[in-house]
């Protein structure tokens, strides 16, 4: 274990349904990520946060939420998703630059 | 390169073979680069990060290199075991201000009893 968990690790999921992605560190970090990666794709920024202030969103949807309520958690909202938004989605938190990351949920959309 | 490439995308080793692959990167705006052994259902895990042209680092078989001027870097494994079997993820940082990593696709290795 990296000491970032991540829950639940599987999701499958409706286009009309709202889920929430959780995620946990604790290695005393101050910032925490969420990336997503699509079949055949690299991993892809989502959103960064900074002590709990979101310093970037890589032009994501609308229909996922971030919230980051402290330091050591970390959420993902979704709704309204598409079957295209089916991915695994991996979260990682850093001190520095070096990034740890927890072992991802496989979302489907059906 | 406005990317960051790795090459090839997957190879198949025996074990107890050598091997190497590629990671290449846009040379501007270079700040450091990260290596990641990511097995199947299991979270990626940092091998290494290298900053400056020219550095080496090592961990049991596995090293790395780092080309900044050319904008590469090689993953070697020497005599490859079962259990090296994994993807192997580079990642380039451009500042020290900046918190995103950009991957590239990774290269997939198994490694044949």
């Amino acid at each position: 274990e990296t000491g970032v968990t991540q829950t639940p690790r599987h999701l499958v999921m409706g286009m009309t349904n709202k889920k929430s992605l959780k995620c946990e560190q604790h290695l005393g970090h101050n910032a925490m990520y969420w990336y997503k990666q699509s079949a055949k794709k690299p991993l892809e920024l989502m959103f960064v946060y900074n002590f709990k202030e979101q310093t970037e969103n890589n032009s994501v949807p609308s229909r996922f939420s971030p919230e980051c309520p402290n330091s050591s958690h970390l959420f993902l909202h979704l709704h309204t998703l598409q079957p295209e938004d089916s991915a695994l989605y991996l979260c990682a938190s850093s001190y520095g630059y070096e990034q740890y990351f927890g072992p991802g949920t496989r979302l489907t959309v059906t | 390169i406005l990317n960051v490439e790795q090459s090839p995308q997957s190879l198949h080793v025996q074990e107890g073979d050598s091997t190497n692959f590629t990671c290449s990167f846009p040379s501007s705006n270079f700040y450091a680069l990260h290596w990641y052994r990511w097995e199947t259902a299991k979270s990626p895990e940092a091998l290494f990060v290298m900053t400056l042209n020219g550095d080496e680092k090592k961990k049991g078989r596995i090293s790395a290199t780092l080309n900044t001027k050319e904008g590469y870097s090689y993953l070697y494994i020497k005599g490859s075991q079962p259990e090296d079997s994994a993807t192997y993820l580079c990642a380039t940082h451009s500042g020290a201000g900046s918190y995103q990593l950009t991957f590239g696709k990774g290269t997939k290795l198994s490694v044949i009893p």
